[in-house]
């Protein structure tokens, strides 16, 4: 069964505006955390962003926020100000002890 | 310094040889991990390793394996390798053994592409 799901495949963004990637999850764990990971043209696998499944607000680095609502099991990712150099693929993940399920990704266009 | 690495970047072979990808990280992380990304980009696990249990996804073959010298290396080998094993590998490693809260870092990947 599908733990992470990303239902958007392909997104785009005006420069200086701010995107929400989705995010939802499934576990019955009480104890998990969900990351973001940008994977630009390059390759590399960037982390951006931890939240705790006991964490009580969102976390926040920067220009990245997750809305974290745990009674719906979704995670999304909020990049605001998007600049041209955020154009790339977003992975949301889900660890449960030693396992970590990676969603399909969202390819993240941002348009001058 | 490059917190994670691998070696090498790209790696072209021919089917039923055997290769190697190396890794290591200079984080002091206890744990290490190899993971597949494929041809449509999905990322999923194969190995987790630290020096007291290594844990293997089921799906993978055992023409995989991994071997760590020591703390700070996870080496991948692949025997008779296959057109299928043809994707992109990627190291990461965290600072502790299982738990939600512990982040992963990833290595750069290596292409390697089984002709």
């Amino acid at each position: 069964a599908q733990k992470i799901t990303q239902t958007q495949p392909g997104m785009f963004v005006q420069e200086k505006e701010a995107v929400t990637l989705d995010c939802t999850y499934d576990t019955s764990d009480p104890s998990y955390g969900l990351f973001w990971y940008k994977q630009p043209s390059s390759g590399e696998m960037i982390f951006l962003i931890y939240q705790g499944s006991y964490d009580q607000q969102n976390a926040t680095e920067g220009r990245y926020s997750l809305n974290f609502q745990k009674a719906r099991k979704s995670a999304n990712l909020v990049i605001s100000a998007s600049q041209l150099g955020d154009s790339a693929m977003y992975f949301c993940a889900m660890r449960e002890d030693n396992d970590m399920r990676f969603g399909a990704g969202t390819r993240l266009t941002v348009k001058p | 310094d490059t917190a994670v690495s691998q070696t090498p970047k790209y790696l072209v072979t021919q089917m039923g040889n055997d290769k190697s990808i190396k890794c290591e990280q200079n984080l002091g992380h206890d744990t290490m991990y190899w993971y597949k990304q494929d041809s449509k980009k999905f990322l999923k696990i194969m190995f987790s390793y630290n020096n007291k249990e290594l844990i293997i996804n089921e799906t993978v073959p055992n023409r995989f394996s991994p071997k760590s010298p020591d703390k700070a290396h996870l080496n991948l080998h692949i025997n008779s390798l296959e057109l299928g094993d043809s994707a992109v590998y990627f190291c990461a490693s965290s600072q502790d053994w299982g738990g939600g809260r512990d982040t992963q870092y990833f290595g750069p990947g290596t292409r390697l592409t089984v002709l």
